[in-house]
């Protein structure tokens, strides 16, 4: 169980393109989702939680306009990477917590997609 | 600031050796913690969690928290070159905090 699928798994495009991701929970229903980017042999950063049915929370630091989240069913989230730039290219992950598992207080487990790797050239 | 450290490796054992993971965390209130492994160029994969003091054992995976140290590791016991990828430590800490992970290399 818990599986969460992402697509694409790789873009490869040209600056000021706009990409968009799908984040889905298949097996699962995902009241919140997670979006996350990573750069070569760093961390994973939390860039934004997505809330079906309500607006994203950003983290700082993250330009809620360039990466447009939407989370319109229990099942499905999607970032929009708008006019995309080089500085942009990462690996972008998306996770969901499955509340089948782990313990009442929260603090799930999240599960995570399989990434996309973005190229901006 | 809220962190969470780990060793970033490379950790080199011998097949069938036992290796051990460490990771230690800032903020004292923390309830949940996870370990997850990432080959490289993929996504990570949940491997265990734990919420208690103590060991929590998996197959070949032992989750150990000491939350007064505020420390956990993970031991994987008869380690398989399969095993080769890098281990991320996460706590939950209001959202979830990843370490840089360690880098685990395992030899035939």
């Amino acid at each position: 169980g818990a599986v969460v699928s992402q697509h694409p798994s790789r873009v490869i495009c040209k600056s000021g393109t706009s990409v968009k991701i799908e984040c889905r929970s298949l097996d699962f229903q995902a009241t919140t989702m997670f979006w996350y980017r990573q750069f070569p042999k760093q961390s994973l950063m939390l860039m934004a939680t997505s809330n079906e049915g309500s607006k994203a929370t950003y983290e700082q630091g993250v330009e809620k306009d360039k990466f447009l989240i939407n989370h319109a069913s229990l099942t499905l989230s999607t970032l929009t990477v708008t006019s995309a730039h080089p500085e942009d290219s990462s690996f972008y992950i998306c996770s969901a917590r499955d509340l089948r598992q782990g313990a009442d207080f929260g603090g799930q487990p999240q599960h995570f997609g399989d990434g996309t790797r973005l190229s901006i050239l | 600031q809220k962190e969470v450290e780990q060793n970033s490796g490379p950790l080199s054992v011998p097949e069938g050796a036992i290796a051990s993971l460490n990771c230690t965390y800032s903020d004292r209130g923390s309830q949940s913690f996870f370990w997850y492994r990432q080959y490289s160029g993929k996504s990570p994969e949940l491997i265990m969690f734990i919420y208690s003091n103590g060991d929590k054992e998996d197959g070949r995976f032992t989750a150990q928290l000491n939350k007064a140290s505020q420390y956990v590791s993970l031991l994987i016991r008869d380690s398989q070159p399969s095993d080769s990828a890098t281990y991320l430590c996460a706590v939950q800490m209001g959202t979830l905090t990843f370490g840089k992970g360690t880098m685990l290399l395992v030899s035939p």
